[in-house]
């Protein structure tokens, strides 16, 4: 399996435009979540999906942030209008029921809101 | 969720073992701790996972007290390349499973 996939790794944009990240979590998987880290705040749980249905969303900042899980291969994170302390790199993980604590991270994606 | 201290920082040599505690006073009985390695530039990677006593896997060994306050990341004759930042996690399999909590981590430096 190539591991979880994001896209695209690195994005930049200007205040007020809306911003997709998209994952792809590995196949087989029934848990999806996505985090956000920066310097000041570090790792932090935004949402996570199990079979597809989120979960938990209440580490999202607020209403301009939205996730999407449409199918089991496919998630995407949207900000809109996106601002600069938007500007962090978002991970994407996933992992399977039974496998306890042990998420696979994607690469991420380095979001930079000018 | 349980909450974990552990060092800022940690430098050490290569070929030194290298010892990282992490202290979780409020540990409940079913959680499990945990730790998770970034590198510069990716994302968090699983290490090990452990209830009690000791558990060693190819990449380190857990040490965890008969009390469980405390918990003991080894990495054994460490090279420039286990450079990283450690993260010590507890949480039970039922609420805690699922939702990793991150704290600041230990971010350790191997000189030559």
């Amino acid at each position: 399996d190539a591991g979880v996939i994001q896209s695209p790794r690195h994005e930049v944009t200007e205040m007020g435009q809306e911003v997709t990240l998209r994952c792809k979590p590995i196949s087989g998987h029934d848990y999806l979540f996505w985090y956000r880290q920066t310097m000041m705040r570090g790792l932090e749980l935004l949402i996570y999906f199990n079979n597809n249905v989120p979960i938990d969303d209440s580490g999202m900042p607020e209403d301009r942030f939205s996730a999407k899980m449409p199918n089991a291969s496919f998630s995407t994170l949207k900000i809109q209008p996106s601002e600069p302390r938007d500007s962090a790199v978002y991970f994407c993980a996933s992992t399977g029921t039974g496998e306890s604590y042990e998420q696979y991270f994607g690469p991420g994606t380095r979001l930079t809101v000018t | 969720l349980a909450k974990t201290t552990q060092p800022i920082s940690m430098d050490s040599y290569e070929g030194q073992e290298v010892n990282i505690t992490c202290s979780h006073n409020n540990i409940a009985t079913n959680d499990y701790i945990t730790w998770y390695q970034q590198f510069p530039s990716q994302g968090p990677r699983f290490i090990i996972q452990g209830y009690k006593t000791k558990v060693t896997n190819e990449v380190a060994s857990l040490f965890i007290p008969a009390d469980r306050k405390s918990s003991t990341l080894s990495l054994p004759r460490v090279s420039l390349s286990d450079t990283a930042v450690y993260y010590c996690l507890v949480g039970d399999e039922v609420s805690g499973a699922q939702k990793l909590v991150f704290g600041q981590g230990t971010r350790l430096t191997i000189n030559p």
